[in-house]
């Protein structure tokens, strides 16, 4: 199956500044991007995907970048709030299946 | 309103007790999937379903089954739970006939097994 690492798995910013998770897989055959966001006891919710077809995608703060070549994609969070506190997690999915990232704990500090 | 159910959200059970974890969605979504999530590992897919009678293993499928008579429902079971099957899981589904699309989740069911 597709080997999905990310990183860094903990993240710790101060309110304002900018947060960047890297997300690298295994298999060239994926096609597809998500990021999803999971609050403390919550479910996780898509926050951000792109497609393969595209190399960058912005909502308002929340951005993702995906470099094919070197299979890699990341998410960018500009001017972070004590709201964006959670766990993310990249899952790119691999001929109808998704293998989730382990997850980056990201806390920002007001 | 849109949503994704579990039943039930706690169920704590012993060794070899068979359950059955119930999924269902009411926005006609082909694709409907089960995960389980561990401490330090992530989201794991256990199996997941393209359509009606279409159901296919996922990651982690050892000591589950998974039916899809209905489009609107994807049972979990466990025919004999084990203590390492204590974990939370999720339902999830999405529209379409692949996986390419966002994926909506239920709120979780937090099974114990003692």
């Amino acid at each position: 199956g597709e080997n999905v690492e990310q990183h860094p798995s903990t993240l710790s910013v101060q309110e304002g500044d900018s947060a960047v998770i890297k997300c690298t897989y295994s298999d060239s055959a994926s096609n597809y991007f998500p990021w999803y966001k999971q609050e403390l006891g919550k479910r996780p919710q898509l926050i951000i995907d792109i497609r393969s077809n595209v190399g960058e995608k912005k909502d308002q703060r929340i951005a993702v970048t995906l470099n094919k070549t070197a299979k890699h994609f990341s998410l960018h969070i500009t001017e972070t709030q004590p709201e964006d506190s959670a766990v993310y997690f990249c899952a790119p999915d691999n001929f109808n299946k998704f293998y989730f990232g382990s997850g980056t704990k990201l806390n920002v500090k007001p | 309103e849109a949503q994704v159910t579990q039943n039930p959200r706690y169920l704590i059970t012993v060794t070899g007790k068979k359950l059955t974890v119930t999924c269902s969605q009411n926005m006609n979504h082909e694709y409907m999937s089960w995960y389980r999530q561990d401490p330090g590992l992530g989201l794991r897919q256990i199996y997941y379903s393209m359509n009606v009678e279409v159901t296919d293993k996922g990651d982690v499928p050892e000591g589950y089954k998974v039916s899809r008579k209905e489009k609107r429902n994807f049972p979990l079971i466990l025919e004999s739970p084990s203590p390492n099957q204590t974990s939370l899981y999720f339902c999830a589904s999405s529209l379409g006939l692949a996986g390419d699309n966002e994926q909506f989740f239920g709120p979780g069911t937090r099974l114990t097994v003692l």
